[in-house]
């Protein structure tokens, strides 16, 4: 069984669409994580939600919108997409937000705007 | 605001010969983490260290966490191919955020 799982793993849509990303995990975990990776692999988080209360919220746009149906699911809603929006957009979960959570990482959905 | 500056962000070495990785920050981190990401996939977890001056093995990877809890390095004896991927580091910071290196992108030649 795949522990944190998202979809799709490939997302390719023009300018001004709206997507979404789903993403599950069935290791018990409290906290779910949205992270953008671009193309110089740089991690950088936007979400972090705990028991479905929003936990971290970067300085990302209006149009990504996360949410947690429960806890064991975190969606990733973004509207009007844009060139700059392609990326590799992980979901990653970890016991709790402590310092010493460690992440369990799903593949990636890979967002290609043209 | 925090910084892990990871260093070199490119290597690429011959099998058998042997490379450290390094992560710098000016910051003192509770714990510090090491994850390996290979094409295609999300970033795997190796190992949190979180004592200063820890020093933790993995077969062929030795971790190790800075006295002062401010730096980390990954040391890798006698490559594999197998090896080959991207090694990213990361901190654990204040409000329960981690902080992430740039990466290592670490090529092992057969």
């Amino acid at each position: 069984d795949t522990a944190v799982s998202q979809t799709p793993k490939y997302l390719v849509t023009q300018m001004g669409n709206d997507k979404s990303i789903k993403c599950e995990q069935n290791l018990g975990h409290d906290t779910m994580y949205w992270y953008k990776q671009d193309s110089k692999k740089f991690l950088k988080i936007m979400f972090s939600y705990n028991n479905k209360e929003l936990i971290i919220n970067e300085t990302v746009p209006n149009r990504f919108s996360p949410k947690s149906p429960d806890k064991a699911h975190l969606n990733l809603h973004i509207n009007s997409l844009e060139l700059g929006d392609s990326a590799v957009y992980f979901c990653a979960s970890s016991q709790g937000p402590g310092r010493t959570g460690e992440l369990f990482f799903g593949e990636g959905s890979r967002l290609t705007v043209l | 605001t925090q910084l892990l500056e990871q260093s070199p962000q490119f290597l690429s070495i011959q099998e058998g010969e042997n490379l450290t990785v390094y992560c710098n920050s000016s910051s003192v981190f509770s714990s510090l983490q090491w994850y390996r990401q290979e094409p295609g996939e999300g970033p795997v977890l190796l190992v949190t260290v979180v004592t200063g001056g820890e020093v933790k093995k993995l077969k062929r990877l030795t971790f190790q966490f800075g006295d002062a809890r401010k730096d980390s390095s990954l040391h890798i004896t006698a490559a594999q191919p197998g090896d080959t991927g991207l090694y990213l580091c990361a901190g654990a910071g204040s409000n329960y955020q981690l902080i992430w290196g740039a990466g290592t992108k670490l090529i092992i030649k057969p």
